[in-house]
């Protein structure tokens, strides 16, 4: 079985850019969720998408949105990047919620803010 | 305000030696007590999880210990080894939310 993909790797962007992140949840996982991963704060939650609805909503500006599509396909998007938004970003998936089934973590996408 | 504690930020083992990572909450709706093992690299990835009914639960050499009363729960890692080299974060969730993470413990067995 396929893990969680995450696409692309690696991104370099400068300041002031937008960016969009795509990941691939496993087949048949309905929930995915999304976090931020930096040394200083950990691993911090954005959003949860379950059935393309977003479920649950971490304490991020409003730059950062996403959207899941009917194959259960998730993306997000920063606008306007701020040097701040450099941070390793993680999708996970889970076949209905994160806290009764267990959640599988992609590789991450490391993005870099110039 | 940070809903979970997590202690200490790094540890340093010898090999067979039992390190204890330990975590403190405080919303007593939480229901899910996970930990996460995580290698540079990768992603983290479900180590062990335990629910409030019981307060212990072993797979292999990785045992939680949780105490519910105190609101805290650890993670004992059995007969350790330089592969058990990682980060390690707890977490709490209850019904319907998302997990919430520790900050994270680094830790390192020499051998």
């Amino acid at each position: 079985k396929a893990g969680v993909t995450q696409t692309p790797r690696y991104l370099i962007k400068t300041r002031g850019q937008q960016v969009t992140l795509s990941c691939s949840p496993i087949s048949g996982h309905r929930s995915v969720s999304w976090y931020q991963q930096t040394p200083g704060q950990g691993l911090q939650f954005l959003f949860e998408y379950f059935s393309e609805t977003q479920r649950n909503k971490g304490n991020f500006p409003g730059r950062f949105s996403g959207r899941q599509f009917s194959n259960s396909r998730s993306e997000m998007n920063v606008s306007t990047l701020e040097l701040g938004d450099s941070a390793l970003y993680l999708c996970a998936s889970s076949f209905l919620a994160p806290d009764t089934d267990t959640q599988y973590f992609g590789p991450g996408t490391r993005l870099t803010v110039l | 305000q940070q809903q979970v504690k997590q202690s200490p930020q790094s540890l340093i083992v010898q090999k067979g030696g039992i390190p204890i990572i330990n975590c403190a909450y405080e919303n007593t709706a939480f229901d899910y007590f996970p930990w996460y093992q995580q290698f540079p690299g990768k992603g983290p990835a479900l180590l062990i999880a335990i629910r409030p009914d019981v307060s212990e639960k072993k797979e292999g050499r990785f045992t939680i210990s949780f105490n519910k009363s105190a609101k805290q729960f650890s993670l004992h890692i059995m007969d350790s080894q330089p592969g058990d080299s990682a980060t390690y974060f707890c977490a709490v969730a209850s019904a319907g939310t998302a997990l919430i993470f520790g900050k994270g413990t680094t830790l390192s067995v020499s051998s």
